[in-house]
């Protein structure tokens, strides 16, 4: 599977804690913005997607917030298994439907 | 349903050949995009289609690379002749795109590897 390189900022947590996932975009202009799992070998995984008119959404077991103020993302990821290890991006869409990908967090969750 | 699928899943070529890639969307799905990362950077896009069309080729990083999606299905990207910097993983997404609600949610493919050598 691909690599994801040994130069991600990583996050590591114990099994049964909440981890928060973090990402500052660059363009005040983004309207959309979505939270993507890539585990190792597969292609980046659609999680949750927020709109520039909110700054709170909620899924199955996982919270985006929005900051458009300070241009941050925030991805929680509540109750964390060891099945949620894997490669975190943010993106961001300008409205021309490409997206424009964060660098990418490691979790590493123990059990 | 079927997802993105790529073919190959890697690839291994020598400086100066030719490698295709294929990627078949989602079915249904107007939209299909290319992006490619390299080692330690981030995914990067590369062009967009619309059905048969062109949206976007912005992101192509040469000549060299050439992306066609005759019938508006399948796509195929081309990369003639390879170079060592066009090593890295090479995604394709489709989105259907919902007009009334403005999602444009993208559905990605398992990535082929290119290595140039």
């Amino acid at each position: 599977g691909e690599s994801v390189g040994l130069h991600l900022p990583t996050l590591s947590v114990q099994e049964g804690d909440n981890s928060i996932i973090n990402c500052a975009y660059s363009n005040s202009a983004s309207d959309y913005f979505i939270w993507y799992k890539q585990e190792s070998g597969k292609g980046p995984q659609f999680i949750i997607d927020i709109r520039s008119n909110m700054d709170k959404r909620q899924g199955q077991r996982v919270t985006v917030l929005l900051n458009k103020t300070v241009k941050h993302l925030s991805l929680q990821i509540a109750a964390t298994q060891p099945g949620d290890s894997a490669v975190y991006f943010c993106a961001e869409n300008t409205g021309y439907s490409t997206l424009t990908f964060g660098k990418g967090t490691m979790l590493l969750v123990s059990p | 349903e079927a997802g993105v699928t790529q073919f190959p899943s890697h690839s291994v070529i020598e400086k100066g050949q030719t490698v295709t890639l294929r990627c078949d969307p989602i079915s249904g799905h107007d939209n299909l995009y290319w992006y490619r990362r390299v080692m330690g950077k981030e995914i990067k896009f590369l062009l967009h289609f619309v059905k048969e069309s062109k949206q976007d080729e912005s992101g192509m990083p040469n000549n060299r690379f050439l992306a066609e999606r005759t019938g508006g299905t399948y796509s195929t990207l081309k990369v003639q002749p390879a170079e060592l910097e066009d090593s890295g993983v090479y995604f394709c997404a489709s989105s259907l795109r919902r007009l009334l609600s403005g999602t444009d949610t993208q559905y990605f493919g398992p990535g082929t590897r290119l290595t140039v050598l």
